[in-house]
């Protein structure tokens, strides 16, 4: 079973649009810490924020926000008045024991100018 | 710093064939790590380490030997390569324990083997 749930395979949204990246992850561990990583076109990966189960605040960064909530088991990942340069492959991951990390399938968002 | 290096960027093998993918970093970091990203399938983890002469293995890491001489280095090496082994292969780096921090990623490895 996956660790790491991303069901929107690709999203399309217009630029300006708001758009959320949903996560869903699977643990038995009450200790565990969850992360999302862009891949821009360019391919690298860069890493955008980590959360461990026991933050359960949500976090805003810019245009960028997080919803972490333990109850549904989600992650989500919400980009307000979005951009072209947010046209990306995003991964949600999901670290249990400190050294292994799943990562989900990636979410390919692309904003249309 | 250079951060995370990788070689090469490309690299064709034939079935069969053997050979090391170069993964350094100069950040002094204790965990380091090798993944895979095949399309539809995201990245899954093959080995990893936590420092100079301890390696464990990850989701996938059959087909794949690795081994941690140095803080620094952390190659990855196909002892004969198969065609299920065409994908692209990055390297990542952090602090130990890595779910602590943040991980540093190489620009990645295009394998395809034929």
């Amino acid at each position: 079973a996956q660790k790491v749930t991303q069901a929107q395979t690709e999203i399309s949204v217009v630029e300006k649009e708001d758009v959320t990246l949903d996560c869903v992850y699977e643990t038995r561990d009450t200790t565990y810490y969850l992360f999302w990583y862009k891949q821009p076109p360019s391919g690298e990966l860069v890493f955008l924020i980590r959360r461990n189960s026991f933050d359960e605040q949500n976090e805003i960064s810019g245009r960028y926000s997080w919803n972490f909530q333990k109850s549904t088991s989600s992650f989500n990942f919400t980009i307000t008045a979005s951009q072209v340069v947010d046209s990306a492959v995003y991964f949600c991951a999901l670290s249990e024991a400190g050294n292994q990390f799943y990562f989900g399938t990636g979410t390919s968002l692309t904003v249309i100018p | 710093n250079a951060g995370v290096t990788q070689t090469p960027k490309f690299q064709v093998l034939k079935t069969g064939q053997s050979m090391t993918l170069q993964c350094a970093q100069d950040m002094n970091h204790e965990y380091m790590s090798w993944y895979r990203q095949d399309p539809g399938m995201g990245l899954r983890l093959i080995h990893y380490s936590v420092g100079a002469g301890i390696t464990d293995q990850g989701e996938v890491p059959n087909g794949y030997n690795v081994s941690r001489s140095t803080t620094e280095d952390f190659p990855l090496r196909l002892l004969s390569a198969a065609p299920s082994q065409t994908s692209v292969y990055f390297c990542a780096s952090s602090y130990s324990p890595a779910s602590s921090y943040e991980q540093y990623f190489g620009p990645g490895t295009r394998l395809t083997v034929t």
